[in-house]
């Protein structure tokens, strides 16, 4: 099973809301990934935690605070967003450790509109 | 620092055509190499990958072998379906983050496949 989940699938915000993304993952992964994707781009990574604590911070702005509670979940918490923060949030996960475990697995993503 | 390329898109195709989608690295070291599919709406799926040169990654039809000599990781099909329209991602794995290997991405290849 190499499933990575999300909630919501869909959020709509104004700039003064407080909201939360979260991602779970059951395969025993102990790194973890928060990108940022705008349309017909790459994703851009934001955060890494290995371990339960962060390892990258991608200087992201501090009205993104990511949470790592236990070595299955990882969530975003969001605060005072801009309209250009609206895009897709992919949280990832893999294995750590070594060089042949690196390989990330994706969830299907938030759709983030910030109005 | 270490980057990957891919041809524009979109790349446009008759179903049962055969399908190349080129993609190059420069990267220090030996990354492991990945290519990502992304289905309209959805988060990035794994397709294929290597981790060491020569090796060949495949997958529901798909290959790529890990051309050190020409830092080259083409994506190649010999028949493509209307299935298989969607985003192709190259990328490879940074090592230079400890045990978590940052994804460094290509800007992707749009692929539409035509009945």
């Amino acid at each position: 099973d190499t499933e990575v989940t999300q909630t919501p699938k869909h959020l709509v915000m104004g700039m003064t809301n407080k909201k939360s993304l979260k991602c779970e993952q059951h395969m025993g992964h102990r790194a973890m990934y928060w990108y940022k994707q705008k349309a017909k781009k790459p994703p851009e990574l934001m955060f890494v935690y290995s371990y339960e604590k962060l390892s990258i911070n991608e200087s992201v702005p501090s009205r993104f605070s990511p949470e790592c509670p236990n070595s299955s979940l990882l969530n975003l918490h969001l605060h005072a967003l801009q309209p250009e923060d609206s895009a897709l949030y992919l949280c990832a996960s893999s294995q750590a450790g070594s060089r042949y475990q690196e390989t990330q697995y994706f969830g299907p993503g938030t759709r983030l509109l910030v109005l | 620092g270490d980057s990957v390329t891919q041809m524009e898109g979109p790349v446009t195709l008759s179903e049962e055509a055969f399908l190349t989608i080129n993609c190059t690295y420069t990267a220090t070291g030996y990354p492991s190499l990945f290519w990502y599919v992304q289905y309209p709406g959805e988060g990035l799926q794994l397709l294929l990958k290597a981790t060491k040169a020569d090796d060949k990654g495949s997958n529901k039809g798909f290959e790529a072998t890990y051309r050190k000599e020409t830092t080259s990781f083409h994506l190649e099909k010999g028949s493509v379906q209307v299935s298989d329209s969607a985003v192709y991602f190259c990328a490879l794995s940074d090592h230079g983050s400890g045990n978590t290997g940052k994804l460094i991405f290509g800007q992707g290849t749009t692929l539409q496949v035509k009945p």
